[in-house]
C-alpha cells in the first residue's frame, strides 16, 4: 500500500538557519506533491505544490524539491524565524483518482530565538 | 480569501448519540471534504462531495454519513457515536479536484470531538 513518511520527531532549529523537512514515499509515482502548514488548533494552510516534472519550486523563503528517483521531497525554510514554528504536512497525489490525497503525519518544527 | 467555517470548535458527546458536524464555505467551491486527524497519523479522508447531493466514500467512511443539500454546506453525521470516533475533524473545500494544478485544499479550523 502507499506509504508516506515524515520525521515524527520535532525538528529544533536556531533562528536564522535553514530548516529542512523531509517527505518520503513508497509504492507509487505521484503526479505532484503539496506542502501545508498547520498551527496548533488550526486547519492546515496550503504553502506550495510541486509537480513530478519540476525539480524545484520557490516562494519567498520557502523552497521545495521533488526527486522522483529517490521518492523524496525536501521542504526548506531559509532564514528561519520563530514565527515559522508549526507542523508541516506533505500530501501526495494519487492521480488515478482526482480526489484522493495521501497525507504524512507531519513534522513539528521549532525555531528557537 | 476563502473561508471555511466549522460550526463548533469543541464537542463532547456520549456514546450512541447522533452527532452533526457542519461546514460552510463562502467561495462557491464545487468540492468539499471531511477528514479526521489523529496523532501520529496523516489526515484520512472520510467522505467528499463534488457537487450538490453528490457524495463519495473516502478511505474510512464506516460509521459516518454526509449530506450536501446546498453548494456551500457539507455536513458530517455520526449516526451513533462511539469512543473510537474521538478525533479532530477537518472540513476542506476546493474549486477544482485536488489533482488540478492550481486547486489546493482550503481547510476550516477543525472540530475536536470527544465521545465519552
Amino acid at each position: 500500500s502507499q506509504k508516506i513518511e515524515q520525521n515524527s520527531e520535532a525538528l529544533n532549529i536556531q533562528e536564522g538557519k535553514t530548516a529542512t523537512l523531509t517527505c518520503n514515499y513508497t509504492n507509487y509515482s505521484p503526479a505532484y506533491l503539496q506542502w501545508y502548514r498547520q498551527d496548533p488548533g488550526r486547519g492546515p494552510v496550503f504553502l506550495l505544490l510541486i509537480r513530478e516534472n519540476e525539480k524545484e519550486k520557490r516562494k519567498e523563503r520557502l523552497k521545495v524539491t521533488f526527486d522522483t528517483t529517490l521518492k523524496q521531497s525536501l521542504f526548506h525554510i531559509t532564514a528561519s524565524q520563530p514565527a515559522d514554528s508549526a507542523t508541516y504536512l506533505c500530501a501526495l497525489d494519487i492521480s488515478r483518482s482526482n480526489y484522493q490525497l495521501i497525507w504524512g503525519a507531519g513534522t513539528k518544527l521549532i525555531i528557537k530565538p | 480569501d476563502v473561508k471555511v467555517t466549522q460550526s463548533s470548535r469543541y464537542l463532547v458527546k456520549r456514546t450512541g448519540e447522533k452527532v452533526f458536524l457542519e461546514c460552510v464555505q463562502d467561495m462557491d467551491h464545487e468540492n468539499m471534504f471531511w477528514y479526521r486527524q489523529d496523532p501520529g497519523l496523516g489526515l484520512r479522508l472520510i467522505y467528499f462531495s463534488y457537487d450538490v447531493k453528490m457524495k463519495e466514500k473516502g478511505d474510512i467512511p464506516e460509521g459516518y454519513s454526509v449530506s450536501r443539500e446546498k453548494k456551500e454546506r457539507f455536513s458530517l453525521i455520526l449516526e451513533s457515536a462511539s469512543t473510537n470516533q474521538t478525533s479532530m475533524y477537518l472540513c476542506a473545500s476546493s474549486f477544482e479536484p485536488p489533482s488540478s494544478y492550481n486547486s489546493p485544499l482550503h481547510f476550516g479550523n477543525g472540530t475536536r470531538l470527544t465521545v465519552t
